[in-house]
């Protein structure tokens, strides 16, 4: 049975600030992996996704890393701003269509 | 494009009551889930349908919670009698089809509180 872990649960980190919010998972079969972000009382925004095959994707300031053998993905966050204040998902998709989530990093960035 | 619609927002009900979840995917969109998030925790899907097929309902407590997508289009979830541990946000996602070359698109789901 997948499953996937996310560290640090919670981040508090003054704006400007790089920062680093880790994903594990235990099957390393997957077909993709996906990071989220979900505002308070909102659904799931997709920021980045990256295929088995590829080690990472970038998006402006968002880049996610894959290191799919050792089961690992990272998302960087540069310069991070107060909108960057949010709930980071980071989901795998193995067989079908089942993505199965992490519980998530709620990144708070204080001006 | 119009996003994945869900109503109601916000839903209050009582232990042993039902409820029932309303959810329109994008236009096209062949497959539709519904997810279940407990506060604190991750997503996690109750039921895949792909058009108006179930395609995994392997987590789903069938006992007490149906779903259906007649015409391969909207999609209801119902709860029927409700436990105090249902309470959590619905989550209803469409993509254009099944596999790993989809997008998902999310809508912002129904918070439901059982009392």
């Amino acid at each position: 049975k997948q499953e996937v872990t996310q560290i640090p649960a919670a981040l508090s980190v003054p704006e400007g600030e790089n920062l680093v919010l880790n994903c594990s998972f235990t099957d390393s079969a997957i077909y993709n992996l996906q990071w989220f972000r979900q505002d308070p009382g909102k659904g799931l925004t997709s920021l980045l996704l990256i295929q088995s095959s590829q080690r990472e994707q970038t998006s402006g300031r968002l880049n996610a890393s894959l290191d799919k053998s050792s089961g690992r993905s990272t998302l960087y966050i540069a310069a991070s701003q107060p909108g960057d204040s949010a709930t980071y998902l980071c989901a795998v998709q193995a067989s079908g269509s089942r993505l199965t989530f992490g519980e998530g990093t709620q990144l708070t960035v204080n001006p | 494009e119009a996003g994945v619609a869900q109503s109601p927002r916000y839903k209050i009900i009582e232990k042993r009551q039902s409820v029932a979840f309303w959810c329109n995917p994008i236009s096209g969109h062949a497959t539709l889930y519904w997810y279940q998030q407990i506060l604190g925790q991750g997503p996690k899907l109750l039921i895949q349908f792909q058009n108006n097929g179930v395609v995994d309902d392997s987590q789903l407590p069938k006992d007490r919670f149906s779903a259906e997508r007649l015409k391969g289009v909207d999609s209801t979830l119902k709860i029927q009698p409700a436990k105090l541990e249902d309470s959590a946000v619905y989550l209803c996602a469409s993509s254009l089809g099944a596999g790993s070359n989809y997008g998902y698109t999310f809508g912002s789901g129904t918070r439901l509180t059982v009392v």
